[in-house]
């Protein structure tokens, strides 16, 4: 099983370019999650689906969009991006239930000239 | 590697010594905190969680205590070792079950010195 595999793991884009980060995990889980990381501040929750066919906002949902296109994957899309928007992208995903112990996948590294 | 390291918190520990990290909580509804560690260039990985009516669980060489009167969470590691260096994460589910929404603090990065 491969897990939580996000593409692309790296992207340079030029203010107001758009792009879709994709996330895609195989342990047929329920709720699939997007983190932005930034130095010294944690990671913050962008949007989250608690199941197929729902998403709801996080702490930080400006400029972003979501899709949960099946149970297995659950894109970001940015329509205009910004350079605040340099971040380290983390997709994640849980059963519905237990405790919330989030599986990740490695990270997509963006940075917004 | 991640430039996540910079500007955190950092606990210096030599090899074989025990380390304690602490995370201040916002949320007295909490129903669960969970710890998590988080390797240079990797997604954060789960190492131990505790229900909100327990005060101390014991994982293997880890330790989480809990104490809801000052909203305080702490992890021990115990004979820490050099691969235990990373930024470690405390986590609160403020969504219960059915959704499992988990806000994290900042972070607190680990170096252990041979």
């Amino acid at each position: 099983n491969a897990g939580v595999t996000q593409t692309p793991k790296f992207q340079v884009l030029k203010t107001g370019q758009s792009m879709t980060l994709q996330c895609a995990q195989d342990m047929n889980h329920n709720s699939m999650y997007w983190y932005r990381q930034d130095p010294g501040m944690g990671l913050r929750l962008i949007y989250y689906s608690a199941s197929e066919g729902t998403t709801d906002k996080g702490e930080v949902p400006n400029g972003y969009n979501v899709s949960r296109l099946n149970k297995r994957e659950f894109s970001l899309r940015l329509e205009s991006a910004a350079p605040s928007q340099t971040s380290v992208y983390f997709c994640a995903s849980t059963s519905t239930g237990g405790t919330g112990e989030l599986f990740f996948g490695e990270g997509s590294r963006l940075t917004v000239l | 590697g991640e430039s996540v390291g910079l500007h955190l918190p950092t606990l210096s520990v030599q090899e074989g010594d025990n380390s304690i990290i602490n995370c201040a909580y916002s949320n007295s509804a909490s129903d669960y905190f969970i710890w998590y560690k988080q390797e240079s260039g990797k997604g954060p990985q789960f190492i131990i969680d505790i229900r909100s009516n327990m005060d101390k669980r014991q994982g293997q060489r880890v330790t989480v205590l809990l104490n809801k009167t000052v909203k305080h969470l702490s992890l021990q590691i115990a004979a820490t070792q050099p691969g235990d260096s990373a930024v470690y994460f405390c986590a609160e589910n403020i969504g219960g079950g059915a959704t499992n929404k988990l806000i994290f603090g900042t972070g607190t990065l680990l170096a252990v010195q041979p």
